[in-house]
Order: structure tokens, then C-alpha cells, then sequence
């Protein structure tokens, strides 16, 4: 009920193509999804974070689609450049203060020049 | 705004030594701060929510005598290693939630810990 199952685990892509990355959820009471960006030996950054009430939300290259009934949602980069190859994660919680974010295991997304 | 810094960033130390970690959320107020751990290549666990001036919380199968957490003030917390073994090598990482940003959770730049 707590896991975030998140795919693929690795990606390249070349410079200027589409990265997508899916994950999936199964607590229906989850209302906060984030996607975090880390670089090695660093914090993750937060990128981009949707509520289940919108089906989509847009921020620069980066775009989150969420599907409440198939408890889904994804990660598209547009126009993907070298400087996008990091780690990324998505994470769900509920939407309260106090309450931890759980997280998928990441996908390591390379961009080749 | 909505600066978390962590300190330090890495610490390598003996096996026996106990290590403090420290999360101090810059500009903003956080009654709760999150310590995650990570392993390489590998997705952050949550080890323990820290609640201000309160008993921290800790996840199943997390020694709650071994990584003793304090959250003295509303930007402060700490986490100490007691008796660092080297299966407690990990990149800890602390997070805070700002109440004024809503919902958004916010990261420490993780402390790389070393137990030889």
C-alpha cells in the first residue's frame, strides 16, 4: 500500500528527444506527487509536483500526467539536454504537514550529445 | 527561499565513534524535518521524522538508540551515529517541509558518511 513503483530504471535518449518516466502508486490516499532531480552527492531537487485533482501540469520543459483511475503518473522532459543526466525520483504522500514523502527507486537518465 | 543546509558534507570516521549530522532549515520555520538514508545507486528510506520539541518518530527496523535524532528549535535538527560500525557507511540526507510553501518538501545537500 506504501510503495511507489517507478520505471525504467535506466534511460538514454539523445539530445532533443523526449524522456518519459512512469510511476505507479497503489494508496488511494496519497494526494501529493512530487518528482525530485539528484545529482550525485547531492540532495535531491524538487522539479515539478502535481495534486490528483488536474490531469496535467506543465513547468518549462518539464510536464507531469497523472491518471487517478489507473493510479499513474509520469515524468516527460522535453527537449532533453546533456545537463538533464541525473537521477530522478518520484515520490507520493499525503498532502499534510508532518507526513513523509515516499519515494520510487529511480531512474538514472543519461542524454547523449 | 526555502533553503535546507546540512552539515557536514562528508565525514569519514572510525569504527567505534559516534558522528552528528546537522539540518538546519535556513529561511523558513519547520516544526518537521525528515532523515532519509540512502545507499548507491539506491532510492532514499525513510529512516525518521523529527518533530520539534517532541520524541522523533522512527521507521520499522531503524535503532532508534543508534541514530539518536534532537529537534531542539524550529530550524535545527540533528542526527547522531552512536557507535558508527562500517555497515553504517550512507549518504544521509535531511528534509524539511515549509509550512509557508505549502506542501513542498524541501533537502539538505546529504552528508556522505564513511566508517572505517
Amino acid at each position: 500500500q506504501q510503495q511507489v513503483k517507478q520505471s525504467p530504471q535506466s534511460l538514454i535518449v539523445q539530445k532533443g528527444g523526449i524522456s518519459i518516466i512512469n510511476c505507479a502508486y497503489e494508496n488511494t490516499a496519497f494526494d501529493y506527487f512530487p518528482w525530485y532531480q539528484q545529482f550525485p552527492g547531492k540532495g535531491p531537487a524538487l522539479l515539478i509536483a502535481i495534486r490528483p485533482d488536474v490531469s496535467e501540469k506543465k513547468e518549462g520543459r518539464f510536464t507531469i500526467s497523472f491518471n487517478k483511475s489507473a493510479k499513474q503518473f509520469s515524468l516527460h522532459i522535453m527537449d532533453s539536454q546533456p545537463g538533464d543526466s541525473a537521477t530522478y525520483f518520484c515520490a507520493a504522500s499525503l498532502n499534510q504537514a508532518g507526513t513523509a514523502l515516499i519515494f520510487g527507486k529511480g531512474t538514472t537518465l543519461s542524454v547523449s550529445s | 527561499g526555502a533553503v535546507v543546509s546540512q552539515h557536514p558534507s562528508r565525514v569519514i570516521c572510525k569504527s567505534g565513534t559516534s558522528v552528528k549530522i546537522e539540518c538546519r532549515s535556513l529561511d523558513f520555520q519547520a516544526t518537521t524535518m525528515f532523515w532519509y538514508r540512502q545507499f548507491p545507486k539506491q532510492s532514499l528510506m525513510l529512516m525518521a521524522t523529527s518533530n520539534e520539541g517532541s520524541k522523533a518518530t522512527y521507521e520499522q527496523g531503524v535503532e532508534k538508540d543508534k541514530f539518536l535524532i534532537n529537534h531542539a528549535s524550529l530550524t535545527l535538527s540533528t542526527l547522531t551515529v552512536t557507535s558508527a560500525h562500517p555497515e553504517d557507511s550512507s549518504f544521509y540526507i535531511c528534509s524539511a517541509r515549509n509550512r509557508d510553501r505549502g506542501e513542498k518538501l524541501f533537502f539538505g545537500s546529504g552528508t556522505q558518511l564513511s566508517v572505517l
